[in-house]
């Protein structure tokens, strides 16, 4: 599709496992972007990426939270030891060049930790 | 820091009302703002702008205008319908690429 993807777009997780999320951005958008949202809030900026490189990262709310962008296409979130207060939809985004062009968000991940 | 105020929903009005969903802002210096709007199964999309004072942003018959004097943008439309209901998100950006985002307002529009 056109759009940005993200997968999975539903995960169960038990306390304490790994996950990984993935997101492609809308092809030719060097930037990208993750995003959290908590019920019932707005999204919250966690990283931002342009080209392969991560130029914002000041919203990762600890080290148990890493993303990556190897290619400078798609982006994968990985969150290790998960936590119950890491319930929430993951949202990524991308943007042409990251340069006040219009971000675009993809559907998100809703991450359930049990 | 920054940070974005919305008003708290939800909100319900009946098709043709006159909608507001007020927003205000704290900020240094004077941000580009949006609004945000995520339909029922959809991602966030981009409504509208405003990049700076007096500007007005506009689309799908809704409107906001970007007062510095009163730290608001506060976004309206003359007569809503129901295809209309919605989330609703006030956001600024702060820097060069991070959004920062109200709390949001979902709207129902009752046929």
């Amino acid at each position: 599709g056109a759009g940005v993807s993200q997968t999975p777009s539903n995960k169960v997780t038990e306390k304490g496992k790994y996950v990984e999320l993935r997101c492609d951005p809308i092809s030719g958008h060097t930037a990208l972007y993750w995003y959290r949202q908590s019920l019932g809030q707005g999204p919250e900026f966690l990283i931002y990426f342009q080209g392969t490189g991560a130029a914002d990262d000041s919203g990762l709310p600890n080290d148990r939270f890493f993303a990556v962008r190897p290619e400078g296409s798609v982006s994968t979130l990985k969150i290790q030891r998960t936590e119950r207060g890491d319930s929430a939809v993951y949202l990524c985004a991308s943007s042409l060049t990251g340069n006040g062009n219009t971000i675009y968000f993809g559907e998100g991940s809703w991450l359930t930790v049990v | 820091g920054n940070s974005v105020t919305q008003m708290e929903g939800p909100v319900t009005l009946s098709e043709e009302a006159f909608l507001t969903i007020n927003c205000t802002y704290t900020a240094t210096g004077y941000p580009s703002l949006f609004w945000y709007v995520q339909y029922p199964g959809e991602g966030l999309q981009l409504l509208l702008k405003a990049t700076k004072a007096d500007d007005k942003g506009s689309n799908k018959g809704f409107e906001a205008t970007y007062r510095k004097e009163t730290t608001s943008f506060h976004l309206e439309k003359g007569s809503v319908q129901v295809s209309d209901s919605a989330v609703y998100f006030c956001a600024l950006i702060e820097g060069a690429q991070k959004l920062v985002f109200g709390q949001g307002t979902r709207l129902t529009i009752n046929p």
